[in-house]
């Protein structure tokens, strides 16, 4: 089973470039979510969204856009990257509370 | 606001060694506990979840953790640490309402010596 799938892995911006994470899910969960990784403040979250066509806001959503038009698909955009948004970005999904929450397995981002 | 601590940054201890990674967390519900695993340039592992009952939980690669209530904690251990326990090991408080949000505690990274 693919489980829960990022891409890119990895990927090198220029300040001010735009780009789109995507993250797919094979096991029909409803909720999906995007963190950020951090040296020492472990995983923050961005955006997370409760099923299709539906976005909220995280602990840290400022810089970055979601879509989820497809139950199975959440993307990540960052309109113009800045150096702050260097992290490592994890994708995650869950059928719903009480349930386990399954990442992926990261996309790393370096903005110069 | 649902909140988790993990006092200690890093922990060393020699192979063989026994184990415990402190965990406290703040939620006004009865919350569900994880502790995640994750290796160096790697995703997180799932090492084990508490969502009711038995309040000792047992999880993979040997791991065990305690949920007690009366002090807010959920403590990871492990009798005896092999070298490639060394990783970062992260709890989390999950089902937040609003979207059954995971929040993160810092990492605890544990280094282990021969």
């Amino acid at each position: 089973n693919a489980g829960v799938t990022q891409t890119p892995k990895f990927r090198v911006l220029k300040t001010g470039q735009s780009m789109t994470l995507l993250c797919a899910q094979d096991m029909n969960h409803e909720y999906m979510y995007w963190y950020r990784q951090d040296p020492g403040m472990g995983l923050r979250l961005i955006h997370y969204s409760v099923g299709e066509g539906t976005t909220a806001k995280g602990e840290v959503p400022d810089g970055y856009n979601v879509s989820r038009l497809k139950k199975q698909n959440f993307l990540l955009g960052l309109e113009s990257a800045a150096p702050s948004q260097t992290s490592v970005y994890f994708c995650a999904s869950t059928r719903g509370s009480g349930n386990t929450i399954y990442f992926g397995e990261g996309s790393w981002l370096t903005v110069v | 606001a649902q909140s988790v601590t993990q006092p200690d940054i890093h922990i060393t201890v020699s192979e063989g060694a026994s184990l415990e990674l402190r965990c406290n967390y703040s939620y006004g519900a009865t919350p569900y506990l994880f502790w995640y695993v994750q290796s160096p340039g790697q995703g997180l592992q799932l090492l084990l979840k508490y969502f009711s009952g038995d309040t000792l939980v047992q999880g993979i690669k040997g791991f065990e953790a305690e949920f007690k209530r009366s002090q807010s904690s959920f403590n990871l251990r492990k009798p005896s640490v092999h070298w490639s326990d060394a990783a970062e090991y992260f709890c989390a408080v999950g089902g937040v309402s609003g979207g059954n949000k995971l929040v993160f505690g810092a990492g605890t990274i544990l280094r282990v010596k021969s």
